[in-house]
């Protein structure tokens, strides 16, 4: 397998305008994670999904952000509109095991508003 | 939930020195403990996992003994190498989430 697939890599985009990253996560793995990476906060859980469906949202910084993942191979995150404080590396991750498995993680999109 | 506190960095150290990176966590009932580690420009990949107390996880020299008595899974290595610097981070889960620490920054200079 080849492991969590996130595209793009790297965008640069002008405030205002949407965003929408994609992750592919490993096959047969029935959880998905999205994850904010900066230097000020760390590493951050945005949203997870098991089974296709959102569980918790609580993460999510405000409304302009929402997620999808409307099928077992494919999950969106998407800013709309996007601001220059939303620049970050975004992650995401799958897992096999519900509750205590490992979760194998995609290289990152970095994501950079100006 | 669950949370986890790690040791602040940066940790700088010197090839061939002993390296601890110390992991406190607070979790209902009995959490596997992973360790993850980042390498520049990557994502986290798992680097060693414990599943119940007592057990030591070990992977390429490092290892971790989980300690559910001082909820404790803290980092060792006896010889760190300059290809061991990276960002190291603390994950105890037994829910659905799965929550990080802060990461600790290790740098190794030859």
């Amino acid at each position: 397998d080849a492991g969590v697939i996130q595209s793009p890599r790297h965008e640069v985009t002008e405030m205002g305008q949407e965003v929408t990253l994609r992750c592919k996560p490993i096959s047969g793995h029935n959880s998905l994670f999205w994850y904010r990476q900066t230097m000020m906060r760390g590493l951050e859980l945005l949203i997870y999904f098991n089974n296709n469906v959102p569980i918790d949202d609580s993460g999510m910084p405000e409304d302009r952000f929402s997620a999808k993942m409307p099928n077992a191979s494919f999950s969106t995150l998407k800013i709309q509109p996007s601001e220059p404080r939303d620049s970050a590396v975004y992650f995401c991750a799958s897992s096999l095991e519900w509750g205590a498995g490992e979760a194998f993680f995609g290289q990152g999109t970095r994501l950079t508003v100006v | 939930g669950n949370s986890v506190t790690q040791m602040e960095g940066p940790v700088t150290l010197s090839e061939e020195a002993f390296l601890t990176i110390n992991c406190t966590y607070t979790a209902t009932g009995y959490p596997s403990l992973f360790w993850y580690v980042q390498y520049p420009g990557e994502g986290l990949q798992l680097l060693l996992k414990a599943t119940k107390a007592d057990d030591k996880g070990s992977n390429k020299g490092f290892e971790a003994t989980y300690r559910k008595e001082t909820t404790s899974f803290h980092l060792e290595k006896g010889s760190v190498q300059v290809s061991d610097s990276a960002v190291y981070f603390c994950a105890p889960r037994n829910t659905d989430k799965l929550i990080f620490g802060t990461g600790t920054r290790l740098q190794v200079f030859p």
